[in-house]
């Protein structure tokens, strides 16, 4: 099974409207971490947002939020007044635990383009 | 300024042949990664390190060989055993922020294609 689930490929969003990115995840371990990446067209990954699973409020970080809904195991990223920078390809990331090198597993990932 | 640095930016190689892609980082990290990703996907883990001279196989590893010799570096060989090498390949190295969640800051990455 996916441990990480990016259902939308691709998305269109209008210049300074909010675009949501949904992101699913499967994990039986009570302590993980998810994390959101951005990679423009020139191929770097850009950390945006982090949530911990013992984080009592969504993450906020700029124009970038995070609505955990820990029951429905999903961490969907919220972009507020897009901007034409941010169009990209935005990956979501999972950390099961602490231990065995933090490793992060990536979702498919989610193609953004913002109309102007 | 503190970074991660990958080199060359585009790689070609011939068949048969062993090639290797440098990762360097100033930040002080300790843990580094190595990462394929292949066109419209995800990224999937070669190799992980967590100290100097110790490394583990990440998902990805058959084909793949690397070294920690040095915490500042972490390269990794493409071998010929590698059937399908093209796909660009990304090195991280991980934050000791706990309270960000210790996020993986990446390089700029490398391009390998076969001649």
């Amino acid at each position: 099974a996916q441990k990480i689930t990016q259902t939308q490929p691709g998305m269109f969003v209008q210049e300074k409207e909010a675009v949501t990115l949904d992101c699913t995840y499967d994990t039986s371990d009570p302590s993980y971490g998810l994390f959101w990446y951005k990679q423009p067209s020139s191929g770097e990954m850009i950390f945006l947002i982090y949530q911990g699973s013992y984080d009592q409020q969504n993450a906020t970080e700029g124009r970038y939020s995070l609505n955990f809904q820990k029951a429905r195991k999903s961490a969907n990223l919220v972009i507020s007044a897009s901007q034409l920078g941010d169009s990209a390809m935005y990956f979501c990331a999972m950390r099961e635990g602490w231990a065995a090198g933090n490793k992060l597993t990536f979702g498919g990932g989610t193609r953004v383009l913002v109309k102007p | 300024d503190g970074g991660i640095t990958q080199s060359p930016k585009y790689l070609f190689r011939k068949e048969g042949q062993n090639v290797t892609l440098s990762c360097e980082q100033n930040l002080n990290h300790d843990a580094m990664y190595w990462y394929r990703q292949d066109p419209g996907q995800g990224l999937r883990l070669i190799y992980y390190s967590q100290i100097v001279n110790d490394f583990q196989k990440g998902d990805i590893a058959e084909g793949y060989s690397v070294s920690r010799e040095k915490k500042e570096s972490f390269p990794l060989t493409v071998t010929s055993a590698q059937k399908n090498p093209t796909a660009f390949y990304l090195c991280a190295s991980r934050s000791r922020d706990r309270g960000s969640g210790q996020p993986q800051h990446f390089g700029d990455g490398t391009r390998l294609s076969i001649l």
